[in-house]
């Protein structure tokens, strides 16, 4: 079965430069779209990043998704780190009948 | 802005079945498909599920192959879930996504409900 890793959790100061991998079992990750969700505690997910690099209208350009065939691997990247940004985030792919598979979720610290 | 809205919490008792509601505002709800994703308490996200409000083609999770079956309404512009044999297990938020394809599953997510609350207990 396809799988998704992440690490369980990453700190960064605000301001600074922080990003989450997401590696894949088996197959090449950059064979099927990769989502990111964030979710803050309490609350129902929101979208950052769509199909590997698309940001829904109203994300800041500060989150980028990046797919590194080599490693098969995809990353959130999230600069200028805020206080409001700590939540837990999520990766997201497709396996090879085209079902949803999630990462186990990152939680993000920014202090 | 396209909202989802989903129906109220639910308490079930084991056994039982329920049905879930999420109501697409706007007029372009044939044009996506809808997935499920459920979360357990204090547990990550777990993919249960797309449908093409279109074609009214399906995608369920292996686990759960027997016992979900989802639907859509086009004339209300609402997708629903449906979920038998609950068992504690269930026990979970429930969300509805819009997908950015009304042909496969595996495109991407970009609009979320605000989650209904299922309780399974005896």
């Amino acid at each position: 079965n396809f799988m998704l890793t992440q690490p369980h959790s990453v700190s960064e100061s605000p301001g600074k430069t922080v990003t989450i991998s997401c590696t894949g079992s088996s197959g090449s990750i950059a064979s099927n779209y990769v989502q990111w969700y964030q979710q803050r505690p309490g609350s129902a997910p929101t979208t950052v990043i769509f199909e590997d690099n698309q940001r829904p209208s109203g994300v800041p350009d500060r989150f980028s998704g990046s797919i590194d065939s080599s490693s098969n691997s995809a990353s959130l990247t999230i600069s200028g780190l805020r206080t409001e940004d700590e939540a837990d985030y999520y990766c997201q792919s497709y396996d090879s009948a085209n079902r949803g598979v999630f990462g186990g979720g990152t939680k993000l610290t920014v202090l | 802005q396209v909202q989802l809205v989903q129906s109220g919490a639910e308490v079930k008792k084991p056994g039982d079945s329920v049905k879930v509601s999420c109501k697409a505002s706007g007029n372009t709800f044939t044009s996506f498909g809808f997935s499920w994703v459920r979360q357990a308490p204090g547990q990550g996200l777990e993919w249960m599920g797309w449908i093409s409000a279109y074609y009214g083609d399906t995608n369920y999770a292996q686990n759960l192959q027997g016992r979900v079956t989802m639907t859509t309404d086009t004339s209300t512009s609402t997708v629903y879930l449906e979920l038998r044999s609950l068992t504690s297990d269930d026990t979970a938020v429930y969300y509805c996504a819009r997908v950015r394809s009304v042909t496969a599953s595996k495109y991407g997510v970009d609009v979320w409900g605000q989650g209904t609350t299922v309780t399974v207990s005896s």
